[in-house]
């Protein structure tokens, strides 16, 4: 199956805690991108990186660090996590267009 | 500064009755619209997108830039239309930056 496959799709930990969540695309594009949807369903773009850069680094905190080891992947590592990071996080991906595919969602939930 | 706005949190609809959801943006330049859907508990998917002046799944959008709009429209909604609906913005300069709006729920009853 081509697509934005993420990992895990359901994370629950505890506060302070470090955590990643994997992202991988098999659909050959160039971008991928990091999204935040709060629990008032608010989309809100996080990070995009461009053949392995970062080209958007909205103002996310710093504990938020994304990672890309290749341009198939982007990897987003959270440190100290915190009661408002709980969320869904979406990965996507895009070649030149606009036009976004999106992952499953990782629902992440802090106790 | 560029901007979706949603004003419609939730819209309810009988099944066969028409539909419009409201987007108005801001931007100065030539934008281009999307509308992306989320059923429940599924992935963002791309519904349409202005260039491609489409119907899909009945539903279609036009851009208006004198009212710098572009609202969703189905003349018979469908129960299976329920879904959290977004619409967004790329800029030209940063193609594949999308701004979205904050989503409208839209929930059709048999």
């Amino acid at each position: 199956d081509t697509a934005v496959s993420q990992t895990p799709k359901y994370l629950v930990t505890q506060m302070g805690n470090d955590k990643s969540i994997k992202c991988e695309q098999n659909l050959g594009h160039d971008t991928m991108y990091w999204y935040k949807q709060d629990s008032k369903k608010f989309l809100k773009i996080m990070f995009s990186y461009n053949n392995k850069e970062l080209i958007i680094n909205e103002t996310v905190p710093n504990r938020f660090s994304p990672k890309s080891p290749d341009k198939a992947h982007l990897n987003l590592h959270i440190n100290s996590l915190e009661l408002g990071d709980s969320a869904v996080y979406f990965c996507a991906s895009s070649q030149g267009n606009s036009v976004q595919h999106f992952g499953d969602g990782t629902r992440l939930s802090i106790l | 500064a560029q901007r979706v706005t949603q004003p419609e949190k939730l819209l309810s609809v009988f099944k066969g009755a028409p539909v419009e959801l409201k987007c108005n943006y801001s931007y100065s330049g030539s934008p281009e619209l999307f509308w992306y859907v989320q059923y429940s508990r599924q992935r963002l998917q791309l519904l349409l997108r202005h260039i491609s002046r489409e119907s899909i799944k009945g539903f279609t959008a036009d851009l208006n830039k004198g009212e710098t709009s572009f609202h969703l429209k189905k003349p018979f909604a469908q129960e299976e239309d329920s879904a959290m609906y977004y619409c967004a913005l790329s800029v030209a300069y940063n193609t594949d930056k999308l701004i979205f709006g904050t989503g409208t729920r839209l929930q059709v009853f048999p």
